[in-house]
C-alpha cells in the first residue's frame, strides 16, 4: 500500500476487556516496531520485529501485551484485560532496512473505561 | 539512564522568523539523529536525518545541526510559515543494534500569521 495502515482508529474498550490493534506495513518493508504514546509525550518503544521474527520485546509494560507478525507482513498488538493506563495512542512504524527513515501509521487511539 | 531532553514549553513565534528547537541528550553516543513533525491526530513523518560525522545538514527551509561534543542537536526553520504549526520530535539512534528510535517529548511550535 501506499502507506502504514492501522486499524481501528480508536477503540473504546471497557476494563477487562481484551483488544487487537493492527497494522499493515509498506509492502516489502523488513522491520516493524510498535509505539506506545501517552498525551504530551514522545512515543515510547514498545517491540521490534525483523520480519517474522520479535527481536526485541524490551518495551511491553507487562505480560498483558502481546505482538505478533506471523507472515513478516501485518502485525497485530494484542493488550489483555485492559487496564484504564493503557490509554494512548498505539502507533505502528516500519521500515525497508537498518538505519533509515521510519514510516509510521495514523495510529490507534485506545480508550479504556 | 538515556536521557532526551527538548524544549518543554511551545514555542510561539511571528511568521517569517526563524524558529529553533533544541535537542539534549545524555548517558550515550548517537550514531546519527532523526527529527520528525507530528500533526494533532496523526503519525510523526520524518524530516531529516544527521549523522555523527556531520555538523550540518538542510533540506529546502529546514536545517539541523549535530554537536557531538555539546550533545545537542538545533533543528531550524526558517521564514517560518503557520503551516509549520506541529510538534517537532527529535529521535537520537544509539550506535549499534538496529533501528530502534528513542523519542524525546517533543516540542510544540506554534507560528502565527
Amino acid at each position: 500500500g501506499a502507506g502504514v495502515s492501522q486499524s481501528p482508529r480508536y477503540k473504546v474498550a471497557k476494563r477487562g476487556q481484551d483488544v487487537a490493534l493492527r497494522c499493515d506495513p509498506i509492502s516489502g518493508h523488513v522491520s516493524l516496531f510498535w509505539y506506545q504514546q501517552a498525551l504530551g509525550q514522545g512515543p515510547e518503544f514498545l517491540t521490534y520485529f525483523q520480519n517474522e521474527a520479535q527481536l526485541d520485546k524490551s518495551g511491553l509494560p507487562s505480560d498483558r501485551f502481546f505482538a505478533e507478525r506471523p507472515e513478516g507482513s501485518v502485525s497485530t498488538l494484542k493488550i489483555q484485560r485492559t487496564q484504564q493506563e493503557d490509554s494512548a495512542v498505539y502507533l505502528c512504524a516500519s521500515t525497508p532496512g537498518q538505519n533509515t527513515e521510519a514510516f509510521f501509521g495514523q495510529g490507534t487511539r485506545l480508550t479504556v473505561v | 539512564s538515556q536521557k532526551i531532553e527538548q524544549n518543554s514549553e511551545a514555542l510561539n513565534i511571528q511568521e517569517g522568523k526563524t524558529a529553533t528547537l533544541t535537542c539534549n541528550y545524555t548517558n550515550y553516543s548517537p550514531a546519527y539523529l532523526q527529527w520528525y513533525r507530528q500533526d494533532p491526530g496523526r503519525g510523526p513523518v520524518f524530516l531529516l536525518l544527521i549523522r555523527e560525522n556531520e555538523k550540518e545538514k538542510r533540506k529546502e527551509r529546514l536545517k539541523v545541526t549535530f554537536d557531538t561534543t555539546l550533545k545537542q542537536s538545533l533543528f531550524h526553520i526558517t521564514a517560518s510559515q503557520p503551516a509549520d504549526s506541529a510538534t517537532y520530535l527529535c529521535a537520537p539512534k544509539p550506535t549499534g543494534g538496529y533501528n530502534k528510535l528513542i523519542f524525546g517529548a517533543g516540542t510544540r511550535l506554534a507560528v502565527h500569521p
